[in-house]
This record gives C-alpha cells, sequence and structure tokens, in this order.
C-alpha cells in the first residue's frame, strides 16, 4: 500500500509568515510521529499522537508550534511567526501500533522548510 | 533511555563487508537496539532490531554480545546504494517513542 505522504514537499516563506505542513500516515496507523531535522544532524522528536489519546507536545520547541490530528488520520504541523532558526526538513512518521520505542516507524520524504 | 555512542563517519568500497559499531554501556535489561538507514533527502528506513545475540534479515545482520553494552550492523558486500547515514537507537517496549534519540548517525560512504 502507499507509504506515509507529505506535503509540499519544499516550502519557501518569508520570516514571520504562518506555515502549514500536511502529513499523511499510512492507512491503518495509530501513532504518528513529527520530527525536525537540520542540515547534517540528527532527528529531532517534536510530538506524537497515539490513537484517541492525548498527543505527547514533550519536542515542540516553542509555542509557535502546534500540532493536530483529525480523525486519526491526517496531520497538520504549524509554525506560527516562523524565524530563520525554523528553517530544516520536516519529517512525518507512523507506526501499526500504539507508540513505544521499539515500534517500526515508518517516515515520510519530509518537508523542507526554508525560511527567507 | 540508553545513550549511544556510533563514529561519526566511515568509507568503504564496493564489495565490502561494513561493520557500525554503536556503544550503549547504559543498556537496560528490557531495551532492544534498533537501527535504521537513511538516504539523502529522504526519511528514515528501518534496517533491522535485535535483543540478543545475532539477527539476519535480507538487509543486514546484527550482532550483540553477551553483554548487550554494544551493537554491530554488518552490511555484506556493501555497494553504492548503501551511502546513506545510520542511525542506532535503543529503548523498550513500555517507554514512550518520545525519549527516542537519533542523534547524529554514522555517515556510510562507499566507493567505487
Amino acid at each position: 500500500g502507499a507509504g506515509v505522504s507529505q506535503s509540499p514537499s519544499n516550502k519557501v516563506t518569508e520570516k514571520g509568515k504562518d506555515v502549514e505542513l500536511r502529513c499523511d500516515p499510512i492507512s491503518g496507523h495509530t501513532a504518528l510521529y513529527w520530527y525536525r531535522q537540520s542540515l547534517g544532524q540528527g532527528l529531532e522528536f517534536l510530538i506524537y499522537f497515539q490513537g484517541n489519546s492525548a498527543p505527547d507536545k514533550s519536542g515542540l520547541p516553542s509555542d509557535r508550534f502546534s500540532a493536530e490530528r483529525t480523525g486519526g488520520s491526517v496531520s497538520t504541523l504549524t509554525i506560527q511567526r516562523t524565524q530563520q532558526e525554523d528553517s530544516a526538513v520536516y519529517l512525518c512518521a507512523s507506526s501499526l501500533t500504539p507508540a513505544a520505542s521499539t515500534d517500526t516507524q515508518y517516515f515520510g520524504p519530509g518537508t523542507r522548510l526554508t525560511v527567507l | 533511555l540508553a545513550k549511544t555512542t556510533q563514529p561519526i563517519s566511515m568509507d568503504s568500497y564496493e564489495g565490502q563487508e561494513v561493520n557500525i559499531t554503536c556503544s550503549h554501556n547504559n543498556i537496560a535489561t528490557n531495551d532492544y537496539i534498533t537501527w535504521y538507514q537513511q538516504f539523502p533527502s529522504q526519511g528514515p528506513r528501518f534496517i533491522i532490531q535485535g535483543y540478543k545475540t545475532k539477527v539476519t534479515n535480507e538487509v543486514a545482520s546484527l550482532f550483540i554480545p553477551a553483554d548487550r553494552k554494544s551493537s554491530t550492523l554488518s552490511l555484506p558486500r556493501v555497494s553504492l546504494s548503501d551511502t546513506a547515514v545510520y542511525y542506532c537507537l535503543v529503548g523498550d517496549l513500555y517507554s514512550s517513542a518520545s525519549k527516542i534519540i537519533f542523534g547524529s548517525g554514522t555517515r556510510l560512504s562507499i566507493r567505487p
């Protein structure tokens, strides 16, 4: 079946603008994750959704970042008043079972965000 | 969760066997070891997971000694397409996925 998809693939915005990044997880996957990856760096955990439970937002770097997951499927990551340091690749992943650290995560191709 | 340490980069040649070692001195009894592979401009992809001794699949083998304080990912007969970043992760069934740390990984470069 189809893998995790993300849109847009690239986004260029001006400092101070809001952006929305979209993730479509694999159908039937109950857990959804967002990560951020700066150039040449590892992945930084942002947030994850597990079924109908409250999301774990412990990785969000500031209150400018928020995310929602509608109907247990599609998720949107919103960054308000973007800053140049927000420039990075934003990766989404999903897993079949409720999120635990041993679950296999299936990643999307990412959205490359550039803030001018 | 246990912290992992792996080499920043490695170089090898096509047809060689490549072994990437990851140290996890503080691994806990319930922890599993998982490796992911990330190609340029793509998200990471699961390669292999193990708890002890040896695990093998169609892509790689994972060797874990008895004390489990390290693990070695073995890639047989590498090709140019194995050039990627390889991440070693440690975690258990009960810890939240938010505690997983991907780190900077090992950047593997394969030359002709």
